[in-house]
């Protein structure tokens, strides 16, 4: 079946401007995950979506990144104001949380990543 | 706190080689799971392996085995007689129950294959 899909794949954006990142989880999944690669680093958690849960957004580094899931699918990651630190690899990743599971973790599927440039 | 130590920043082995790639994590949990992932040239993150903290078995995939040790909180991957096509970043990470789903990535070790 089909996996996480990210749009764009790639953008180029000039410093001061907004920019939006969509994730398409696996189908079925309830838990979507936002994650930060910067270049040669680890993954940063960023925000987390379950079901109709409030979002875990513990991992936003600042007032000027939100995210939305619309639906309880989709999901779209936009920074306001970018400034070249928020150059890096937007990573989303999709698990399968089904009700009564509790606090069971369960593997995430990640999309290709969106490589943002901030210039 | 959570935390992943993957001590190797990378490593070069040719072709054919045996390979281990170290996981250290921090838990105060005593339930947790732990993952690795590879991350090719391609740059999508791929998932090989997850374990529970209740099940300390060694398990072996083909040429991927994995030795999970409480004692040492290690988690290392060994790739026996390895390939070219081997050659990726490797992440490990961690979950524990009680953040709900998120993920501790350790820094992640990159791998070369020399053929």
């Amino acid at each position: 079946g089909a996996g996480v899909s990210q749009s764009p794949s790639n953008k180029v954006t000039e410093k001061g401007k907004d920019v939006e990142l969509r994730c398409d989880p696996i189908s079925g999944h309830t838990a979507l995950y936002w994650y930060r690669q910067s270049l040669g680093q680890g993954l940063e958690f960023l925000i987390y979506f379950q079901g109709n849960s409030a979002p875990d957004k513990s991992g936003l580094p600042s007032d000027r990144f939100s995210a939305e899931r619309t639906g309880g699918s989709v999901s779209t990651l936009t920074i306001q104001r970018t400034q070249q630190e928020d150059s890096a690899v937007y990573l989303c990743a999709s698990s399968q949380k089904l009700p009564g599971q509790g606090r069971r973790t369960d593997t995430q599927y990640f999309g290709p990543g969106t490589r943002l440039t901030v210039l | 706190a959570q935390k992943v130590t993957q001590a190797q920043t990378e490593i070069s082995v040719v072709e054919k080689e045996d390979v281990t790639l170290d996981c250290v994590y921090e838990t105060r949990d005593t339930t947790y799971y732990l993952f690795w992932y590879k991350q090719p040239p391609s740059g999508e993150l791929v998932f090989l392996i997850r374990r529970n903290s209740f099940d300390e078995q060694n398990e072996i995939s083909g040429r991927y085995s994995w030795n999970f040790q409480k004692s040492t909180s290690s988690f290392n991957f060994t790739i026996t007689a390895s390939q070219v096509v081997d050659s990726a970043v490797y992440f490990c990470a961690l979950s524990v129950t009680n953040t709900g789903n998120q993920f501790y990535f350790g820094t992640g070790t990159s791998l070369t294959v020399i053929p």
